[in-house]
């Protein structure tokens, strides 16, 4: 069946940097855009960013910026979202979801993982 | 910047309809697509609406979604409430820089 697992998360001291990864499974993977959304604790939902389905765009949200970078192996079905200078404000469980559109991007997801959770204190 | 803004709470008895409303800050709200978001507590979210008023697969027609030009907003329109429908609802959108918007997020309690 369809399905997106992430794995990665874990507790990282304000600075350092970690690398989340998404597998897809159960659909093409290399005709989808795919996302990355966060949700601290308690909170609401906050879009990160977004990578075109053969990796020619990407946008970032402002708060991560120059600090987070999206990128993905459409031969190993994976999206990556590679953290550095984190800061406790990026606590959050990290999602990474399908955008409906083939070959294009609508800013819509259709399909989400299960999240993974990313702290960071000292 | 664009931002899209939910009431934080709802309720409603079982059977009952209710409306939550997303109010878009700027433009046109119907310049781009709306979607709505199911979360329950503790699970990921799912998609109830997509494109303004499109229901996935598995969606049960007591979801509804529907744009208002005239007031700048989009809304989710859930009638025959259950208490499974209990959770948090948010919509969705993006902006002219390319990204992606959230609303706050819409508790629904089903007393």
């Amino acid at each position: 069946q369809v399905q997106l697992v992430e794995s990665g998360g874990g507790v990282v001291q304000p600075g350092r940097s970690l690398r989340l990864s998404c597998a897809a499974s159960g659909f093409t993977f290399s005709s989808y855009g795919m996302h990355w959304v966060r949700q601290a604790p308690g909170k609401g939902l906050e879009w990160v960013a977004v990578i075109w389905y053969d990796g020619s765009n990407k946008y970032y949200a402002d708060s991560v910026k120059g600090r987070f970078t999206i990128s993905r192996d459409n031969s190993k079905n994976t999206l990556y979202l590679q953290m550095n200078s984190l800061r406790a404000e990026d606590t959050a469980v990290y999602y990474c979801a399908r955008d409906l559109r083939v070959f294009g991007v609508l800013w819509a997801f259709d399909i989400w993982g299960q999240g993974t959770m990313v702290t960071v204190s000292s | 910047n664009f931002m899209l803004t939910q009431p934080h709470s709802v309720s409603e008895s079982p059977g009952k309809t209710v409306t939550i409303s997303c109010t878009g800050s700027s433009g046109s709200i119907a310049s781009n697509y709306v979607q709505w978001y199911q979360q329950r507590p503790g699970s990921a979210p799912t998609t109830v609406i997509y494109e303004d008023n499109q229901r996935p697969s598995g969606v049960p027609d007591r979801f509804s979604g529907s744009i208002d030009s005239s007031s700048n907003s989009a809304s989710l329109t859930i009638s025959g409430l259950k208490t499974e429908d209990e959770a948090d609802y948010y919509c969705q959108s993006y902006d002219s820089s390319n990204h992606g918007v959230f609303g706050g997020g819409t508790k629904l309690t089903v007393l």
